[in-house]
């Protein structure tokens, strides 16, 4: 069966840090996402790709980069982290018109 | 900005009882609705889904969707206590491969 793996699954980072986030499926899925969930509230986009070398934007891009150089993998930057920033980011792959799948997400902490 | 509005915010439901949940989107190019179910620490978990105007049932959940006012609504009847949880409503453009998140409607269900 396939699946998304997340890495990390814990990241603790510096104020003013850039951080990296990594995201592999092996379901051989075209579109990739990534998404921001703050402790209770619902998902909102940063970035996302239909295929290999493609990104688009979402809502919440700015403080963000994203990669995507191989069809298997979505990688996520911040930029420069927020002092007290803590979330969980999700990565989700898809298919056509299948509901996307999510990986186990990555919870960032920011001292 | 596309958005996808989510009503209650939050829902208490004897157990047994019947939860209604409901869903709109501002974008008129959506084509599909899905509806995620996340139990606390965990990644969202799809559904029900739907594109068609009119109700789907898979057992004790039912799915309507309104195509010309963009709204859907996801009922859940006998409610559990494992019911308990932050459901999700994602709105799919499908040429843009755009995937809009709600900000959630957390449920509780009361033994």
């Amino acid at each position: 069966g396939g699946i998304i793996t997340q890495t990390p699954k814990f990241l603790i980072g510096q104020e003013g840090q850039k951080l990296t986030l990594k995201c592999q499926q092996n379901f051989n899925h075209d579109t990739m996402y990534w998404y921001r969930q703050d402790s209770g509230k619902g998902l909102r986009l940063i970035y996302y790709s239909i295929t290999e070398n493609d990104l688009q934007k979402g809502d919440l891009s700015e403080g963000y980069d994203a990669s995507r150089e191989k069809k298997s993998s979505f990688s996520l930057t911040v930029t420069s982290a927020q002092k007290n920033e803590m979330a969980v980011f999700l990565c989700a792959s898809t298919n056509n018109n299948q509901a996307p799948l999510f990986g186990e997400g990555t919870r960032l902490s920011v001292l | 900005q596309q958005k996808v509005q989510q009503s209650p915010e939050s829902l208490i439901v004897p157990e047994g009882g019947m939860a209604s949940l409901n869903c709109t989107s501002s974008d008129r190019n959506v084509d599909y609705f899905w509806w995620y179910r996340q139990h606390s620490g965990k990644s969202p978990k799809m559904l029900m889904s739907i594109f068609s105007n009119g109700e789907k049932e898979e057992g004790r959940f039912t799915v309507h969707l309104n195509k010309a006012s963009l709204h859907t609504s996801l009922h859940i009847r006998d409610s559990q206590p494992s019911d308990s949880a932050l459901y999700l409503c994602a709105a799919w453009n499908y040429n843009q491969g755009k995937l809009i998140f709600g900000q959630g409607t957390k449920l509780s269900i009361k033994p």
